[in-house]
Parts: C-alpha cells; structure tokens; sequence
C-alpha cells in the first residue's frame, strides 16, 4: 500500500509568479484535502476535492485554485504568489467523505519560499 | 465561529515525567475529534480519533479521552522518542473540512 506522495519537495519562487504542486493520493481514497502550515502554526484547510469536485473550501483568496484527476491525484495552484504564501504545504487524501470521521493520510509536504 | 484551542504550547518534560496536552473546540454537531504526531519536516501522523464524550483510546505510552469541550493526551512514563508536537483536530457533522489547533511541541529530556 503506497502512501500520499508530494512533489517537489522543496521550491523557492519570487512574488508574483505562479506555482502548481502534485499531490498523489494513497492506494484506495477518493478524497483529497490541501492544507497551509505556516511555522509554528497548525495547519489550515484550504480546500478539499471528491470524485473530482471541490468539496469544501476554507478561507483562502480565489488565487488558491487546485484540480482532482480520475486517478484522484491532485494538484494545488498559487498564482501571484506573496510574501506570506511561504509555507508547508501539505496533501492528505483519505476514504469516502461519506463514510464518517475522515482519517486523513497525510504526505511530507511541499514547502514553498516566497522571495 | 469553529476554534480549536491547545494547550500548553510547548512543554518540556524529563524521561519517565507523566503529564497531560489540553485540546479545547468550540464546534456544533461533532463528527470526530482527531490527534495527530508532526515530526519536524515531515506530514501529521494519524494516532486516534474520537466520537463521544466519554470515550477513551489508547495506543503504548498515549491514552486520549474526551468530554463535551474538550480533549486530553495523557503521556505515561514518556520516553525521548515521543518527542514532537502533537495536534487536535475536530470535524463538524455537516463539513467535510478538519479544523486544526495550533500544537503542542513536547520535548523529553534523557
């Protein structure tokens, strides 16, 4: 059984540019959630995607766009990148949202210096 | 409005010191409270999830309880590999997102 898979690992971008990270699920979940750990901090949901829909967003501008393909990988995108946008992102993918509490699984993460 | 508060932020024990990791939420229609283990530079690693009050988990040295307001970690005779920060997590019964508490960062000392 493979687990939640995270690329690239490290990446350093300036402001304004744009940024996609990829995310593959593990063996067996439909479900993918993004999340923002900023250091020190919690992580926060920035949106989640079942069957290939968005399924739930948290409190993240519009520039936070991602997709879901229909082998439920994912990928995140960041356009116009900030200063603040500098971060651990982090992909967890997880059984049926239908099917209760949700375990998420979660991968390393991608983290993200905005310079 | 949804919060998950932990407490304290960081603590600091000796190998073999007992203690115990606050997590409060305020959330209407709970589906599950959730703990997890972060490493530094690595993802969150599932350990327990919670639906009731009353409920208790255990898992080698880590015991989780819950109540209506909030949760407790309890760590016995902890050891210096059970070093990391630990995060609370809830889920409301009508959202999919997981909210998160900010962690707290345990050390143990040899």
């Amino acid at each position: 059984e493979t687990g939640v898979t995270q690329s690239p690992t490290h990446l350093i971008k300036t402001r304004g540019q744009q940024v996609t990270l990829r995310c593959s699920s593990q063996s067996g979940h439909n479900t993918v959630s993004w999340y923002q750990q900023a250091l020190g901090q919690g992580p926060q949901f920035i949106f989640q995607y079942y069957r290939e829909e968005e399924n739930g967003r948290g409190n993240f501008p519009p520039r936070f766009s991602g997709l879901q393909f229909p082998n439920y990988s994912s990928e995140l995108n960041v356009n116009a990148l900030e200063l603040d946008d500098s971060a651990l992102y982090l992909c967890a993918s997880s059984l049926d949202v239908n099917s209760g509490a949700n375990v998420l699984t979660f991968g390393a993460g991608s983290r993200l210096t905005v310079l | 409005e949804d919060q998950v508060t932990q407490s304290p932020e960081a603590l600091r024990l000796q190998e073999g010191e007992s203690s115990s990791l606050n997590c409060s939420y305020t959330v209407s229609g709970l589906r599950g409270l959730f703990w997890y283990r972060q490493d530094p530079g690595k993802g969150p690693e599932f350990l327990f999830t919670l639906y009731s009050a009353g409920e208790e988990k255990e898992k080698e040295r880590l015991k989780a309880t819950l109540t209506k307001k909030e949760s407790f970690l309890h760590i016995t005779a902890p050891k210096p590999e059970d070093s990391a920060t630990y995060l609370c997590a809830v889920q409301k019964s009508s959202a999919s997102k997981i909210i998160f508490g900010s962690g707290t960062r345990l050390s143990i000392r040899p």
